[in-house]
């Protein structure tokens, strides 16, 4: 069975400019979850979607927003760019049910804001 | 709140012998999950192994290991027999599965170096 799979795999943006990242979930995975990764703050939660709805929203102002459609693929979105913004966003995604408390990483989508 | 705390930053040891992490958390409740995740320079987040807090039978996978010390609130990672491609950064990490708590807490990550 395939991971979970992100693209793109490295940005690079200006500050202002917008960026959309895209998750794809292990087959049968319903619940897609966003983490930020940088060296200063270390990982953090985004937020979570389950059955295209979002269910839990980490601690970040509302320039990052995400959605997730009715195949279970998920994208997540940051406007007006800051220096910032750059980090490793990792996805990751987990079944519904039995085995439900453990996420699986996808390998990352490295932001860089210039 | 939960919290994660991984109290050594760095740890290093020699291929084939046996290194222990540490790790504890501060939680309120009784019904949770804790990890192991490791990631190489790759980057790409690996589990290692998972202990559920209402069992009282530590995890093992393999070469990997942890003492789960539920009312000490500590879970700590062994690794036997250590090999080269366990240096990584590991980090533990907690999760409730009920409402706004279901994220993943992560501590801030042990760098383990393996020499020869």
């Amino acid at each position: 069975k395939a991971g979970v799979t992100q693209t793109p795999r490295y940005l690079i943006k200006t500050r202002g400019q917008q960026v959309t990242l895209s998750c794809s979930p292990i087959s049968g995975h319903r619940s897609v979850s966003w983490y930020q990764q940088t060296p200063g703050q270390g990982l953090q939660f985004l937020f979570e979607y389950f059955s295209e709805t979002q269910r839990n929203k980490g601690n970040f102002p509302g320039r990052f927003s995400g959605r997730q459609f009715s195949n279970s693929r998920s994208e997540m979105n940051v406007s007006t760019l800051e220096l910032g913004d750059s980090a490793l966003y990792l996805c990751a995604s987990s079944l519904e049910g039995q085995d439900q408390e453990t996420q699986y990483f996808g390998p990352g989508t490295r932001l860089l804001v210039l | 709140a939960q919290t994660v705390t991984q109290s050594q930053p760095e740890m290093s040891v020699q291929e084939a012998e046996t290194v222990t992490l540490s790790c504890t958390y501060d939680t309120s409740e009784s019904d949770y999950y804790l990890f192991w995740y490791k990631q190489p320079p790759s980057r790409q987040m690996i589990l290692v192994i998972r202990q559920e807090a209402y069992k009282q039978q530590n995890a093992t996978e393999n070469r990997f290991s942890v003492n789960f010390q539920k009312a000490a609130k500590s879970f700590s990672l062994k690794i036997s027999d250590s090999q080269l491609g366990d240096a990584a950064m590991y980090f533990c990490a907690y999760r409730l599965l009920t409402g706004t708590a279901s994220k993943l807490t992560f501590g801030t990550g042990t760098r383990l170096q393996v020499t020869l």
